[in-house]
């Protein structure tokens, strides 16, 4: 069976561009959380969506964004990049809201 | 506010060597508590988890234990294919309705052959 998967897996960009990553849930997930996880720190809570509607926000700046279509599937936007943006960027899939969480291999991101 | 404490932050055993990683939390109502293993570059990998005090589980030469403020991961006799980081999380009620994770910076183990 196919786990989380992410694209792009890596990803440069300069300041002020905007990205976009894409995370693709484990069938028959229908909750996607997002994280960043810059090194040495544990992940950070961004976003979770659950049946395509947001369930909560982490501590991050109105440039992240997200959305969940109706296949589950969902995507991070991040506008304005910073230095600071430069992680890696997580995606979690679990079939409700509370169970456990699967990761994807991430999207490594670097700001120039 | 959730908080996570790993300790230490970096262990090296020699092969063979037992040890534990500890994971203190300070929640208001734990819902769960997980274990993931990472490697670097990679996504966590899911290794345990953990509902109430008392309860324990098993996983090859890995094993986990939780308390009403702490979890143990308790590596038996490791082999080189153990070395990780080993990451701690909490999942617990909040304001609003997400069930997100907070993690701890993890514990770096390397075994040395």
């Amino acid at each position: 069976d196919a786990g989380v998967t992410q694209s792009p897996t890596h990803l440069i960009k300069t300041r002020g561009q905007h990205v976009t990553l894409r995370c693709s849930p484990i069938s028959g997930h229908k909750s996607v959380s997002w994280y960043q996880q810059v090194l040495g720190q544990g992940p950070q809570f961004i976003f979770q969506y659950y049946e395509k509607e947001e369930r909560g926000r982490g501590n991050f700046p109105d440039r992240f964004s997200a959305r969940q279509f109706p296949n589950y599937s969902s995507e991070l936007n991040v506008n304005a990049l910073l230095l600071g943006d430069s992680a890696l960027y997580l995606c979690a899939s679990s079939s409700r809201r509370e169970e456990t969480q699967y990761f994807g291999p991430g999207t490594r991101l670097l700001v120039l | 506010e959730d908080q996570v404490t790993q300790s230490p932050e970096a262990l090296r055993l020699q092969e063979g060597e037992s040890s534990s990683l500890n994971c203190s939390y300070t929640v208001s109502g734990l819902r769960g508590l997980f274990w993931y293993r990472q490697d670097p570059g990679k996504g966590p990998e899911f290794l345990f988890t953990l509902y109430s005090a008392g309860e324990e589980k098993e996983k090859e030469r890995l094993k986990a234990t939780l308390t009403k403020k702490e979890s143990f991961l308790h590596i038996t006799a490791p082999k080189p294919e153990d070395s990780a980081t080993y990451l701690c999380a909490v999942q617990a009620p909040t304001s609003g309705s997400a069930r997100q994770l907070t993690f701890g910076s993890g514990t770096q183990l390397t075994v040395l052959p």
